[in-house]
């Protein structure tokens, strides 16, 4: 199947520090990622749509400022979270449809990225 | 929009089968999921189902869809330690993926 990486796995930061997040897609072209917030013991909540050169759409209720999206290349998405705090410490997954994905709608996932704000 | 719901704790024995069910309230999915999330992990499909089949098997995997009822079922036969994790029910609600609150499968050795 289709791969999507994520980077970094991990992250701990300061308080009103920015930090980005890599999603790419190691094998195909995507012309749309997604991003997911999980909640400990909590479903996906969608963030956001990136589509390949022009601007993210954010669901209802996601700050658009806060969480900057850019999606510059088919291969890559990336989300900046903007002067971090500690309620912004999540789950953030991205997936992708693949070329093969797009008849059944079948997502790939990258690993998630853990983001914890001191 | 699409709706997904489902029960958030499931216990088995292992070696017994686990049930996990769904209901969900957007009849037009053409496409519904099953996907699997290990602790720390991203999601990966389990197998999905097209709308107009009742029912489709994969090895260990049995998914029931019930269209009437909205209803869709994950049978896992023959239950083994590994299969612990959460899964998560999905439709399709237009383009985007719409994805219940996930189950917890606990399998007890």
């Amino acid at each position: 199947g289709a791969v999507v990486s994520q980077h970094p796995s991990w992250v701990i930061c300061k308080s009103g520090t920015s930090v980005k997040i890599e999603c790419r897609s190691l094998d195909f072209q995507a012309t749309t990622m997604f991003w997911y917030r999980q909640f400990p013991k909590q479903s996906l909540m969608l963030m956001a749509t990136s589509n390949e050169g022009s601007k993210a759409t954010y669901e209802q209720g996601v700050e658009k400022d806060k969480f900057l999206i850019n999606h510059a290349s088919l291969t890559l998405s990336t989300l900046t979270v903007t002067s971090a705090h500690p309620e912004d410490s999540s789950f953030y997954i991205c997936s992708a449809r693949s070329p093969s994905g797009i008849r059944t709608g079948e997502l790939f996932f990258g690993e998630g990225s853990r983001l914890t704000v001191l | 929009g699409e709706d997904v719901e489902q029960s958030l704790f499931l216990s088995v024995r292992e070696g017994d089968s686990s049930v996990i069910n769904c209901t969900y309230t957007d009849s037009s999915s053409t496409y519904l999921y099953w996907y699997k999330q290990e602790p720390g992990a991203g999601l990966q499909l389990l197998t999905y189902i097209f709308s107009n089949m009742d029912m489709k098997q994969d090895q260990r995997l049995t998914v029931l869809l019930n269209k009437k009822d909205k209803h869709l079922s994950l049978r896992i036969a023959d239950t083994q330690t590994g299969d612990s994790a959460i899964y998560f029910c999905a439709g399709t609600g237009g383009f985007k993926t719409i994805f219940g609150a996930g189950t917890r499968l606990f399998v007890k050795a």
